[in-house]
């Protein structure tokens, strides 16, 4: 089945600084890859998503881009604020009919005003 | 926050006991899903349903089960059975090739 490994498990930005996160996935048939963010106590809502016949995709401060050939994909989050601070996860799936979403383990940023 | 409703938000139960958690949608959706989350873990697959009366095992199923008698219910039961109940549970839904939509969660307590 797949696996998706998410890096780095903590990240610390100054308000302001980029941050950037890293998810690898295994299986070559994935072609949906979203991207939730958990605030601590609330449900993970998804921020953007991409699927594997874009290579990058942007939404105001936040992009993803994805590489089909290595197998990874990435999320940019630029003029980092407080409030960007939560846990965010990647995830993999194929999007034929109802997928089986596998998640990465999250990535708990802070950012430090 | 409307469309996916878990309750309760809270539960607390004895070891040994089976426990029932709750999971409403009014979005429509086809597909639902139970997941686990601990800390350090992300989210973990329990079980998934795409269309009523039918549903397939995720990657940790064993001590749970589920049902599906109704497109908008996906009732989850913790039994006896599993070894290690204290979580985060959070169910989803979504429609085919999109975004999961995902409840408020309930934090079972069991000691």
């Amino acid at each position: 089945g797949e696996n998706v490994e998410q890096h780095p498990s903590t990240l610390s930005v100054q308000e302001g600084d980029s941050a950037v996160i890293k998810c690898t996935y295994s299986d070559s048939a994935s072609n949906y890859f979203p991207w939730y963010k958990q605030e601590l106590g609330k449900r993970p809502q998804l921020i953007i998503d991409i699927r594997s016949n874009v290579g990058e995709k942007k939404d105001q401060r936040i992009a993803v881009t994805l590489n089909k050939t290595a197998k990874h994909f990435s999320l940019h989050i630029t003029e980092t604020q407080p409030e960007d601070s939560a846990v965010y996860f990647c995830a993999a799936s194929f999007s034929g009919g109802y997928q089986k979403v596998t998640f990465g383990t999250g990535t708990k940023l802070q950012v430090i005003p | 926050d409307g469309g996916i409703t878990q309750s309760p938000k809270y539960l607390f139960r004895k070891e040994g006991q089976n426990v029932t958690l709750s999971c409403e949608q009014n979005l429509n959706h086809d597909a639902m899903y139970w997941y686990r989350q601990d800390p350090g873990q992300g989210l973990r697959l329990i079980y998934y349903s795409q269309i009523v009366n039918d549903f397939q095992k995720g990657d940790i199923a064993e001590g749970y089960s589920v049902s599906r008698e109704k497109k908008e219910s996906f009732p989850l039961t913790v039994t006896s059975a599993q070894k290690n109940p204290t979580a985060f549970y959070l169910c989803a839904s979504s429609r085919p090739s999109d975004e999961q939509y995902f409840g408020p969660g309930t934090r079972l307590t069991v000691t």
